[in-house]
């Protein structure tokens, strides 16, 4: 099945500093989803990406979506306490219609631990 | 609060017990989708239904099975429950779209539930 590399598995960073994590594919996507996950809660939505290409940012939060369809990534910058989670990468494959429709494939996701 | 709602919240049970997970969708929203989340695994997707029809399978269990119903909430059952079944089980929603639509504006946001988390001793 699908296979998605995140990376890395986790970081341990001083508040303040900015992060970086990537997710890539051997398969193209035409979807790609930034998910944060706090304990206790599900998945919330970050950013969602849906073209090669695309650079979007909300917030602090900036993901781009690699012009190859196999690859994205998301940056944090000036990271404060409350960004501690896990964030997961989530991708949706190219073909239209039949059975493959929202199936997302998510990464192992990133677990972000930041000390004040 | 993402408008997905997920009952019960926790749930504790024996080996070889059979369990039901129910989920509520946003409203409107005519896609359900279940994942199962070990500490080991990710999230890993079990199923999706849309508008009471089966859509997609995943890694799924033939242990396992679900439904939708025509009010568009789900149900996911779990039976001869494993020691290795206990996990996070999460529901999810997402929007409405033609298949169509899918073509040319595909979305694909999944907006999810809080989670039922199983503990089979």
């Amino acid at each position: 099945g699908q296979q998605l590399n995140q990376s890395p598995q986790s970081m341990f960073i001083q508040e303040g500093e900015d992060v970086s994590m990537n997710c890539t594919s051997s398969s193209i996507f035409n979807t790609w989803l930034w998910y944060k996950q706090e304990p206790g809660e599900g998945p919330v939505l970050l950013i969602a990406l849906y073209k090669a290409g695309e650079l979007t940012s909300n917030g602090r939060l900036t993901a781009q979506f690699g012009i190859t369809r196999k690859d994205s990534f998301l940056n944090i910058s000036a990271s404060i306490p409350s960004d501690v989670g896990i964030y997961f990468c989530a991708g949706r494959q190219a073909n239209a219609g039949g059975t493959s429709y929202g199936k997302l494939t998510f990464g192992q996701g990133t677990i972000l631990t930041v000390h004040p | 609060d993402s408008g997905v709602t997920q009952t019960p919240k926790h749930l504790i049970t024996a080996t070889g017990q059979r369990v039901t997970l129910r989920c509520s969708p946003r409203s409107g929203d005519l896609s359900v989708y279940w994942y199962q989340q070990s500490l080991d695994q990710g999230l890993q997707f079990l199923i999706q239904y849309y508008n009471g029809e089966e859509r997609a399978k995943g890694n799924i269990l033939e242990r396992f099975s679900a439904q939708q119903f025509p009010d568009l909430h789900s149900e996911l059952n779990l039976s001869s429950l494993e020691l290795g079944d206990s996990a996070l089980y999460f529901c999810a929603s997402s929007p409405p779209v033609t298949d169509r639509v899918f073509v040319l504006a595909n979305t694909g946001e999944l907006f999810f539930g809080e989670g039922s988390r199983l503990t089979v001793l």
